[in-house]
């Protein structure tokens, strides 16, 4: 079954420092995410993407944050500048459309410790 | 997106039947049922979606109450690998902008050996 897959699983940084997630979204698929889960809190929203262009973003996703697919099959979660809050596992996701209940597809996450 | 109620947590025991219920009073005509669930240290993986009728499939069945006000996902057999974080989440079936999936706190599942 194909699957999101997600580098790196584990990533350890300094505050301040700027961090680079990456996904491989499930090759069809035109819709991508960025969720983020805290230690022991919900899984929260931060951006979609569609179509080459950020289509909807939370209050969380501030000017620290960017999003790019450079390539057509990468899609990347940078944080500039790193703060200790930033700690915590982030998921992304694709689907190929959202009308009529189409399912998205999680990867496993990345783990960011930022100290 | 329109609000889910479920319990914090839920018990079972490895091989019987459980049921997960979720309460959805304010469900728009246009809003699916999706059921998501989340094992430790894992991401989110889908289990299964519907609208209006019960619906089955290899992992679970999801059967909608005729006013879909509430509804339950059946897991047949419990096994200790279903013990997880279940989330019952609406997603508008029109909605085509690719906006998010809200989760709330879920459910969480443990199966006793």
């Amino acid at each position: 079954e194909p699957e999101v897959t997600q580098t790196p699983s584990h990533q350890v940084t300094q505050m301040g420092q700027e961090v680079i997630l990456r996904c491989v979204p499930i090759s069809n698929h035109l819709y991508f995410y960025w969720y983020r889960q805290i230690l022991g809190q919900k899984v929260e929203f931060l951006v979609s993407f569609y179509n080459n262009e950020i289509s909807e973003k939370s209050e969380i996703f501030d000017d620290q944050f960017s999003v790019e697919r450079p390539d057509g099959s990468n899609f990347t979660l940078k944080i500039r500048s790193t703060k200790l809050e930033d700690s915590a596992m982030y998921f992304c996701a694709s689907t190929f459309w959202l009308a009529n209940g189409n399912t998205i597809y999680f990867g496993e996450g990345s783990w960011l410790t930022v100290v | 997106d329109a609000k889910t109620t479920q319990p914090n947590s839920m018990e079972s025991n490895e091989e019987e039947p459980v049921h997960l219920p979720c309460n959805h009073s304010t469900i728009s005509g246009t809003d699916y049922i999706h059921w998501y669930r989340q094992l430790p240290s894992q991401g989110p993986e889908y289990v299964i979606h519907g609208l209006t009728s019960n619906v089955n499939n290899r992992m679970a069945s999801l059967a909608i109450a005729e006013d879909r006000k509430s509804s339950t996902l059946i897991l047949h057999r419990a096994t200790l690998r279903d013990a997880a974080v279940y989330y019952c989440i609406l997603r508008d079936g029109e909605e085509t902008s690719g906006s998010r999936l809200t989760f709330g706190e879920g459910t969480q599942l443990t199966v006793n050996p």
